[in-house]
């Protein structure tokens, strides 16, 4: 059962466009939210955080939306650039007796053409 | 940030050999995690390993097939045991570090089972 979905695979947008990567998770309690990206033959690295207290979080050209009723959460990339083409990780953080665990989407891959 | 050196960065591999992966971090941390994301599929964690003490497991995963060493606070290993083609992933070190403690991860190691 897989508790935080990411739902499209792939998402292909044009430079300078808005990138809308999306995101919905199953367990109400989850209360920090994370978005990694991941190139080729590189670990992930950290985006973009938000936590359940807030709906929004913005950094730059990446602004993270969260919603909780609808337990969806969305990374907004605005303008898009060549560079942005990478795989992208949602993760949620849940307490569990002390140690916080995250969870991961399996992830969409992310290709901005020039 | 930490800096996470992973090594081998990939290996094939024959069915039924062994293989360990060395993490090794720039600083001293408490905890280091191992996951595994297998082909098309989200980041799984295997074990968190402190150091002086037994790993935990996570569901799903023994001590036989993934024993993890944590000599020191800088250094650990986990080696995938008696590998089949399904062992197959790329495994990933992890450290939480910074404000908030995000989860800073090494390059991965890709292993292909024959």
């Amino acid at each position: 059962d897989q508790q935080v979905k990411q739902n499209s695979p792939s998402l292909s947008v044009q430079e300078g466009r808005i990138s809308i990567l999306n995101c919905d998770y199953t367990n109400s309690m989850f209360d920090y939210f994370l978005w990694y990206k991941k190139y080729p033959a590189e670990g992930p690295t950290f985006l973009i955080s938000i936590s359940s207290i807030k709906d929004k979080n913005e950094d730059g050209r990446f602004t993270v939306f969260l919603n909780k009723s609808a337990k969806h959460l969305s990374l907004h990339i605005v303008p898009s650039q060549p560079g942005d083409s990478a795989v992208y990780f949602c993760a949620a953080s849940v307490d569990q007796g002390g140690s916080e665990k995250l969870v991961f989407g399996k992830g969409t891959k992310l290709t901005v053409n020039p | 940030s930490a800096v996470i050196s992973q090594k081998p960065s990939r290996d094939i591999c024959q069915r039924g050999t062994s293989l360990t992966i060395q993490c090794q971090v720039d600083s001293q941390v408490t905890m280091m995690f191992w996951y595994r994301q297998q082909p098309g599929q989200s980041l799984t964690l295997i074990a968190t390993a402190n150091q002086g003490s037994e790993a935990t497991y996570e569901s799903g995963f023994v001590i036989d097939k993934f024993p993890i060493s944590r000599p020191n606070l800088t250094f650990s290993t986990l080696t995938v045991s008696n590998m089949s083609p399904e062992d197959s992933s790329i495994y990933l070190c992890s450290v939480r570090q910074g404000v908030n403690e995000k989860l800073f991860f090494g390059s991965g190691t890709q292993l292909s089972v024959l």
